[in-house]
């Protein structure tokens, strides 16, 4: 079984500022790993994916993510964010057990404030 | 560019009424989704589909049925709508492991 747990349901932050968005997942064989955001009124798309390979993993419009195999951490950052970041960002994993649906989780809200 | 449109944006049904909400793909993909996506619980997998005709359970199916006759298309159905069904819908299709999102579908049940 496979699982997902994003630590903090809100996170507010000023224009400008770093942001650290945290995921922990679980499964017992190797998994991918996915972060989506959501704008308002939207459906969801992929900002990045782990499959293999490196750890470090960019994705669009300037984030990136770390894959931690010991801590079984997915944390998406950002240097400097926008007010246009302002949306839902859902962490996903797929693989475990050998399915290839995804489990994602509850979602973290962003909201920054300028 | 990739392309997964859902029949309709926002959508106000009455109790009882029989809802059909359709998805259509145009990646040529064998698996296609439903989630309903409510504050603070995420999204949740209603039903799936691998191949045309075939069908499985998610997590949450109970109340609603799906259809999927031609390899593109997905439809969910609610077949006696309840207000407790007043959701945020999103289909997604997907070959392997990215999952491509429809704009999502916002039913409302009175």
């Amino acid at each position: 079984a496979q699982s997902v747990t994003q630590l903090d349901s809100q996170v507010p932050v000023f224009e400008e500022a770093p942001v650290e968005l945290r995921c922990n997942y679980s499964s017992s064989v190797s998994v991918y790993l996915f972060w989506y955001v959501q704008y308002p009124n939207q459906g969801l798309q992929l900002l990045l994916k782990y499959l293999s390979g490196s750890t470090l993993v960019k994705g669009i419009n300037g984030f990136e993510a770390e894959f931690n195999k010991s801590q079984t951490s997915f944390h998406l950052r950002k240097p400097s964010v926008h007010i246009s970041d302002t949306a839902e960002y859902f962490c996903a994993v797929a693989g475990g057990g050998g399915s290839y649906i995804p489990t994602f989780g509850r979602g973290t809200s962003l909201i920054v404030h300028p | 560019d990739v392309k997964v449109t859902q029949s309709s944006r926002y959508l106000v049904k009455r109790t009882g009424e029989k809802v059909f909400l359709e998805c259509v793909q145009d990646m040529d993909h064998e698996n296609m989704f439903w989630y309903r996506q409510d504050p603070g619980l995420g999204l949740r997998l209603i039903y799936f589909s691998y191949d045309v005709k075939m069908k499985e359970k998610g997590d949450i199916p109970e109340g609603y049925s799906v259809s999927r006759e031609k390899k593109e298309r997905f439809s969910l159905i609610l077949e006696s709508a309840s207000t407790n069904q007043t959701s945020m819908y999103l289909c997604a299709s997907s070959r392997r492991n990215e999952q491509f999102f429809g704009p999502g579908t916002r039913l409302t049940v009175l």
